[in-house]
């Protein structure tokens, strides 16, 4: 079936860091990819998608790009700030029916 | 844009009661929902599809006894935990389709935070 695997956490950076969480996947057919936030105590923000190969998503200064070859949409920030602190998951939609594959999650801990 | 809203926030009940979550579209209909469980520091699974006036479809291995789902209306769509118990503790969360905002609008509720003691 279908599946996702995120890179370990927690991570923790200082302000102003580069922040690359990795992603890959599994999945038949040609999937929709994304990246969800989520704040202490809070529901799922959705942060950017892409929906085919080559692909970019970006939204707040995160950064996907979906790449078939590798199976991978690596999460990235240029500069990250205190307030991006959160889980973030990486999920995949194989069909439009709007069932989604999460993965394990990412805690982001940045320190001023 | 899109707002799902899911009540309560957070709900603490007793053994063997029942618990009633709601999750409302409220600027848009949606045909379909879905319920998805999270345990403590880790990720979401889905447990249910909510269909508009059709029956809801499971996930392999969850109960659909214990979890009821009921989507009477294109804005909203109930799960009760029915006798509940603390292995039932978890953040439940509701997502919706926008279709508005095309196949992959998929806009995701606050969460419900079950503690059964």
């Amino acid at each position: 079936g279908d599946s996702v695997t995120q890179m370990e956490g927690p991570v923790t950076l200082s302000e102003e860091a580069f922040l690359t969480i990795n992603c890959t996947y599994t999945a038949t057919g040609y999937p929709s990819l994304f990246w969800y936030v989520q704040y202490p105590g809070e529901g799922l923000q959705l942060l950017l998608k892409a929906t085919k190969a080559d692909d970019k998503g970006s939204n707040k200064g995160f950064e996907a790009t979906y790449r078939k070859e590798t199976t991978s949409f690596h999460l990235e920030k240029g500069s990250v700030q205190v307030s991006d602190s959160a889980v973030y998951f990486c999920a995949l939609s194989a069909t439009n029916a709007g069932k989604s594959t999460f993965g394990d999650g990412t805690t982001l801990t940045v320190k001023p | 844009g899109a707002v799902v809203s899911q009540h309560p926030s957070r709900v603490i009940c007793k053994s063997g009661t029942s618990v009633k979550i709601e999750c409302r579209s409220l600027d848009f209909q949606a045909t379909t929902m879905f319920w998805y469980r999270q345990f403590p520091k880790q990720s979401l699974m889905l447990m249910a599809t909510s269909n508009e006036g059709s029956k809801a479809t499971y996930e392999q291995g969850v109960e659909k006894d214990k979890f009821l789902i009921n989507h009477a209306s294109l804005t909203l769509s109930t799960l009760t935990v029915t006798s509940a118990h603390p292995e039932d503790s978890s953040f439940y969360i509701c997502s919706a389709r926008d279709p508005r905002q095309g196949n992959y609008g998929y806009t995701f509720g606050s969460g419900t935070r079950l503690t059964v003691v």
